[in-house]
């Protein structure tokens, strides 16, 4: 079975933190994902990467950044966190292109105040 | 207009019964489709996908897939409890996944 684990499920940060989520997966995936999901406005993509030290840019990628170092490690930084950043952050992997069947990681719920 | 639209819910069906859920998608392009179920509090899980049109079966879900009329279904025959969920309908983008807001489907004992 795949797993995709987050480092962590709950994370409560201050505004104009420097806030750092880590993905890892175990199955050797090519792609890797970020997303975040609110109520009503469903998944939007953030940003992902199809190979180590690649990445583009999602539908939401403004204040937010990534680093895929090593292929089972993605990790979602945000630069100076906001109050409407607050969200649940769901990171996902794929094995081959970025439309394949994905997988997802428990997520973090991420609180700005 | 919105790249997938699904009803939001909730769809309210009694133990036993069929619980169909729509997915309509505007990019034509789209070759594949993902349903993925997603408990509250809980990240998605794949559940089903379907390439061609037609139906595909899979135990007590069906995918349906419309092409020319940009359309996907989800059929759960012989709803359980546990099914209450959300239900995300995902077709393929350029490069992504693109995902609907999703339907809440509660099956009542």
């Amino acid at each position: 079975d795949v797993k995709v684990t987050q480092s962590s499920r709950y994370l409560v940060k201050r505004t104009g933190e420097k806030v750092f989520l880590e993905c890892v997966q175990d199955m050797d995936h090519e792609n890797m994902f970020w997303y975040r999901q609110d109520p009503g406005l469903g998944l939007r993509l953030i940003y992902f990467s199809y190979d180590v030290k690649m990445k583009e840019k999602g539908d939401i990628p403004e204040g937010y950044s990534v680093s895929r170092e090593k292929k089972e490690r993605f990790s979602l930084i945000l630069e100076s966190a906001s109050t409407n950043q607050t969200s649940m952050y769901l990171c996902a992997s794929s094995l081959w292109l970025a439309s394949y069947e994905q997988y997802f990681g428990p997520g973090t719920r991420l609180t700005v105040t | 207009q919105k790249e997938v639209e699904q009803n939001s819910g909730p769809l309210s069906v009694p133990e036993g019964a069929i619980a169909s859920l729509n997915c309509t998608y505007s990019d034509r392009g789209s070759q594949s489709f993902f349903w993925y179920r997603q408990y509250s509090g809980k990240s998605p899980e794949l559940i089903m996908f379907i390439y061609s049109n037609g139906d595909k079966e899979d135990g007590r879900f069906t995918a349906q897939l419309n092409k020319a009329s940009q359309y996907v279904s989800l059929l759960i025959r012989d709803s359980q409890p546990s099914d209450s969920a959300t239900y995300l309908c995902a077709p393929t983008g350029f490069q992504k996944l693109v995902f609907g807001t999703g339907t809440r489907l509660l099956v009542s004992p």
